[in-house]
């Protein structure tokens, strides 16, 4: 049983524009909602994560917004650039436990 | 990368044999974890440890074993019990603390292929 679903699986976007990626979960309990993204052959870094207690959160040109009734969660890449062009996971988690990972949005910033 | 080491980079065996993948940190952090990564596939969970001399099971465990003698290592061996075994390893950590959100570590990964 799939806990998070994340689309697209890949995205074209041109360089100024904005990517958005979205996620979807079941479990209420879900306390942690972070994005980590990743550069071919490298392991996966933290971009910017949220906490259920607000629906919006800003770091640079990168957004997580979040809608707890909707059980959804998304990242928006403003100006979105050739060098974003990676691989974006969300995840989720309740309290300590493990992180569990969507399956990926490859995005692809073309100039 | 943070403080999180993983070697080697790139592995190749041969079929039938076990293969045993290094995991490092010295980050002082209480859990690792290692996850699988195929191509167009999530990170899917093979084991993981919030203590020395304790582990548990993932999504994905059967095939593959690990040990936690130490609170900065945590060693992977993919056995030949692993039918597929070809594809990039992930190793992470982070630190245990009530009431607060710890990021999650991850190490550069090593790519296994199996000939």
């Amino acid at each position: 049983q799939q806990q998070v679903k994340q689309s697209p699986q890949s995205l074209i976007v041109q360089k100024g524009g904005i990517s958005i990626i979205n996620c979807a979960y079941e479990n209420t309990a879900f306390d942690y909602f972070p994005w980590y993204q990743q550069f071919p052959g490298k392991g996966p870094a933290l971009l910017i994560a949220i906490r259920p207690d607000v629906s919006e959160k800003k770091e640079g040109r990168f957004t997580i917004s979040f809608n707890k009734s909707a059980k959804q969660f998304s990242l928006h890449i403003m100006d979105s650039q050739p060098g974003d062009s990676a691989t974006y996971f969300c995840a989720v988690r309740r309290g300590t436990d493990k992180l569990i990972f969507g399956t990926g949005t490859r995005l692809q910033v073309f100039p | 990368d943070g403080g999180i080491t993983q070697s080697p980079k790139y592995l190749f065996r041969k079929e039938g044999q076990n293969v045993t993948l290094s995991c490092e940190q010295n980050l002082n952090h209480d859990a690792m974890y290692w996850y699988r990564q195929d191509p167009g596939q999530g990170l899917r969970l093979i084991y993981y440890s919030q203590i020395v001399n304790d582990f548990q099971k993932g999504d994905i465990a059967e095939g593959y074993s690990v040990s936690r003698e130490k609170k900065e290592s945590f060693p992977l061996t993919v056995t030949s019990a692993q039918k597929n075994p070809t594809a990039f390893y992930l190793c992470a950590s982070r630190p245990i603390l009530a009431g607060v959100y710890n990021e999650q570590f991850f190490g550069p990964g090593t790519r296994l292929t199996v000939l």
